[in-house]
């Protein structure tokens, strides 16, 4: 299975928005709801920050929201801080019952 | 409390077989729904997805790894095994447990294990 495909970096300022894509095929994206967001800090394991494409876990602050639209995923950051400063990735079910990420994206906090 | 734990060698040769255990507490390997899954990252670079084991027994493999990985479970001592046979330098990385849920998140993470592969 080939990787979803994430851009490589984004940025912004503190207090406003970005959004990370996370494009894949009508094979894994577009044809389940099973998408789910990771961020990671350097040196650290990822943290699950959305699941099924949109549902946040107890404890992820509400900035942090997912969306999808035909094979596109989509995470949206509001209220940009310093903290989230970090690696994002996107995964996703499969049509073979696997799972794949996304390459990561590296978001800058200006 | 749910925790998970990696454990093995730090070093291994090339062609020789790694074997990885995932020790998990706070949950059941036999919790309906639920299982673990091995993900690995090279230094610098991207998650990579390598296996998944359910508690139903059901097994998956990245399809470019499958000749080379073996995943089983212990319910009995609550670990999780992979094994990967012919190691290669590329195969360099941090390896992750994770338990995995019905819905294909990860929802705990395990710190991690580097295990570097070289002569």
């Amino acid at each position: 299975q080939s990787a979803l495909t994430q851009p490589a970096s984004v940025s912004g300022s503190p207090g406003q928005s970005i959004t990370i894509s996370c494009t894949g095929t009508s094979s894994d994206v577009g044809g389940y709801n099973y998408v789910s967001w990771y961020q990671q800090h350097p040196g650290k394991a990822p943290k699950l920050m959305i699941y099924e494409v949109s549902n946040r876990p107890s404890g992820v602050s509400n900035r942090f929201s997912g969306s999808k639209s035909g094979n596109t995923a989509s995470l949206t950051i509001s209220g940009l801080q310093a903290e989230d400063e970090a690696d994002y990735y996107c995964s996703s079910y499969t049509s073979s019952s696997k799972m794949v990420f996304g390459g990561g994206t590296k978001l800058t906090v200006l | 409390q749910v925790t998970l734990k990696e454990s093995g060698p730090v070093l291994v040769k090339p062609t020789e077989t790694l074997t990885l255990t995932c020790t998990v507490s706070g949950f059941s390997l036999s919790n309906a729904r639920m299982g673990v899954s091995w993900i690995r990252q090279p230094p610098g670079k991207a998650l990579e997805w390598l296996a998944h084991i359910f508690s139903n027994d059901e097994k998956s493999y990245s399809t470019s790894l499958k000749s080379r990985l073996t995943i089983s479970k212990d319910t009995s001592k609550s670990q999780v095994v992979l094994t990967m046979t012919n190691m290669d330098p590329v195969d360099t990385a941090t390896y992750y447990c994770a338990r995995i849920r019905y819905d294909i998140s990860l929802d705990y993470w395990g710190q991690g294990t580097l295990v570097t592969v070289s002569s």
